[in-house]
């Protein structure tokens, strides 16, 4: 099964600020990714936290707690083109594989 | 810079056929994958190549076939293709300074 879990969907308005979180499992963890995909396209990558703490990508930030085996992504100012899904995916040691959540799909009302 | 480039885009094969999926990418990067997608779901892992002349099994192998032909190139093979094997699916490579996957487009396989 999934080693990952993440809300299945998040619905926010525009301009506002929204949290999509993500719990994983510890075993052979090397780091949390996280991937934005919108309906019909390819994954494209927004982040990657190896250590714990806050990671900022302009309107974009991720947070990590290996302590806690969670991790989040932050989006704020929220756009109408940010709906979208988002993936959290784990990193293990070997070959830089990932495994992915199932997704979170956003979707952002006027 | 084309990044990570599929060919072919959409596909239908009918039950028992065979084809391949190609892949190639020209950012120099060591280690590609082969993911599946299902309708609603996450990514799940088919086969990887950490290096080149190196493959290995992912989550999900079994029906597959994969060939670094080399560091470029890392090809998808289905034998016998299946239902069960209609999905999305995405070629991507890593860039490990950011530990970031660069996605091909995508390649939309029907099997009927």
């Amino acid at each position: 099964g999934q080693s990952l879990e993440q809300p299945s969907e998040v619905t926010a308005v525009e301009g506002a600020i929204v949290q999509i979180n993500c719990t994983y499992q510890t075993s052979g963890f090397y780091g949390l990714s996280w991937y934005q995909q919108h309906d019909g396209g390819a994954p494209t990558f927004l982040s990657y936290n190896g250590l714990d703490g806050l990671e900022e990508t302009g309107r974009f930030s991720s947070f990590l707690s290996r302590s806690d085996s969670y991790g989040y992504l932050l989006l704020q100012e929220l756009q109408m083109k940010d709906s979208a899904s988002y993936f959290c995916a784990r990193g293990a040691d070997a070959g830089n594989m990932l495994t992915f959540g199932g997704g979170t799909r956003l979707m952002v009302k006027p | 810079n084309a990044g990570v480039t599929q060919t072919p885009k959409f596909q239908v094969l009918k039950t028992g056929q065979s084809m391949t999926l190609q892949c190639a990418q020209d950012m120099n990067h060591n280690s590609m994958y082969w993911y599946r997608q299902d309708p609603g779901m996450g990514l799940r892992l088919i086969y990887y190549s950490a290096s080149e002349g190196t493959t290995d099994k992912g989550e999900v192998p079994n029906g597959y076939n994969v060939s670094r032909l080399n560091k470029r190139e890392f090809s998808l093979r289905l034998e016998s293709a299946a239902p069960s094997q209609t999905s999305v699916y995405f070629c991507a490579s890593i860039d490990t300074d950011i530990h970031g996957y660069t996605f091909g487009s995508g390649t939309r396989l029907t099997v009927v």
